[in-house]
C-alpha cells in the first residue's frame, strides 16, 4: 500500500516562497502521476498541478503558472512543490496525491501553509 | 478552467439514497468520461471513492456509484450510514494533462 508523508507546518511571510515535500514509500514511486492539490480555509479541493516522475514537464493550473514548481526525486521518491510570492489567501492545507493519469488514488495527510505578517 | 458546479449540501436518513450532481461543461465532463468521486473527512485525507465515470476502487462499497448525462455526473449514495456523512467532490478530466474539482457538497446524515 502506498503510503505518503508529507513535510510539516510551516508559517510564512507575504512575498516569500514556500517548499513542500512528499515522501512516497511502498510503491514504486516512477509509475504514478504525481498531484499536489490544496484547500483554503472554508473552501473546496482545487487540483494545482502534476508531474510524471522522469517523464515529460509538469503541467500546472493557469492560476498558478509563474509561482508553482513542481517536481520528483526519483533517487529518494520525494516529490516537491514550491510556491513563490505567497499571499494571504495562499493559506491553506496543501495535499500531495499520487495517481493515475485522471485519478488520485492516494493522499498524503496534508500540510499546513499559513501566510502571515 | 472553471470549478465544476457541485450542490453545496445534501442530506438523506440512515437507509435512504442521496445523488449529488455536478456540473461541468463540452470542455471537461462532456467530453471525457473521467469523472472522479473523492470522500473527505475533515481532518483526514481525501479518499477515491468512484473513477471512470462508474468505477470503484477496491474496498469501496457497492452502496457507492456514479454515472453521467452530457455535462452532468452524478454520485449516488444508496443505504445512508452515519460514516458517509462527509464532504463529496467530483472531479473531471478537463484535456492537456489538466484537472478540475468541484466545489464540493457537505452530505449531512440527519
Amino acid at each position: 500500500q502506498v503510503q505518503l508523508l508529507e513535510s510539516g507546518t510551516d508559517v510564512k511571510k507575504p512575498g516569500s516562497s514556500v517548499k513542500v515535500s512528499c515522501k512516497g514509500s511502498g510503491g514504486t514511486f516512477s509509475t504514478y502521476v504525481i498531484y499536489w492539490v490544496r484547500q483554503a480555509p472554508g473552501q473546496g479541493l482545487e487540483w494545482m498541478g502534476g508531474v510524471i516522475p522522469n517523464f515529460g514537464t509538469p503541467t500546472y493550473a493557469p492560476k498558478f503558472l509563474g509561482r508553482l514548481t513542481i517536481t520528483a526525486d526519483g533517487s529518494t521518491s520525494t516529490a516537491y512543490m514550491e510556491l513563490t510570492s505567497l499571499r494571504s489567501d495562499d493559506t491553506a492545507v496543501y495535499y500531495c496525491a499520487f495517481g493515475g493519469m485522471t485519478t488520485l488514488d492516494f493522499w498524503g495527510q496534508g500540510t499546513l501553509v499559513t501566510v502571515s505578517s | 478552467q472553471s470549478a465544476l458546479t457541485q450542490p453545496p449540501s445534501a442530506s438523506g436518513s440512515p437507509g435512504q439514497s442521496v445523488t449529488i450532481s455536478c456540473t461541468g461543461t463540452s470542455s471537461d465532463v462532456g467530453s471525457y468520461n473521467y469523472v472522479s468521486w473523492y470522500q473527505h473527512h475533515p481532518g483526514k485525507a481525501p479518499k477515491l471513492m468512484i473513477y471512470e465515470v462508474n468505477k470503484r476502487p477496491s474496498g469501496v462499497p457497492d452502496r457507492f456509484s456514479g454515472s453521467k448525462s452530457g455535462n452532468t455526473a452524478s454520485l449516488t449514495v444508496s443505504g445512508l450510514q452515519a460514516e458517509d456523512e462527509a464532504d463529496y467532490y467530483c472531479s473531471s478530466y478537463a484535456g492537456s494533462n489538466s484537472l478540475v474539482f468541484g466545489g464540493g457538497t457537505k452530505l449531512t446524515v440527519l
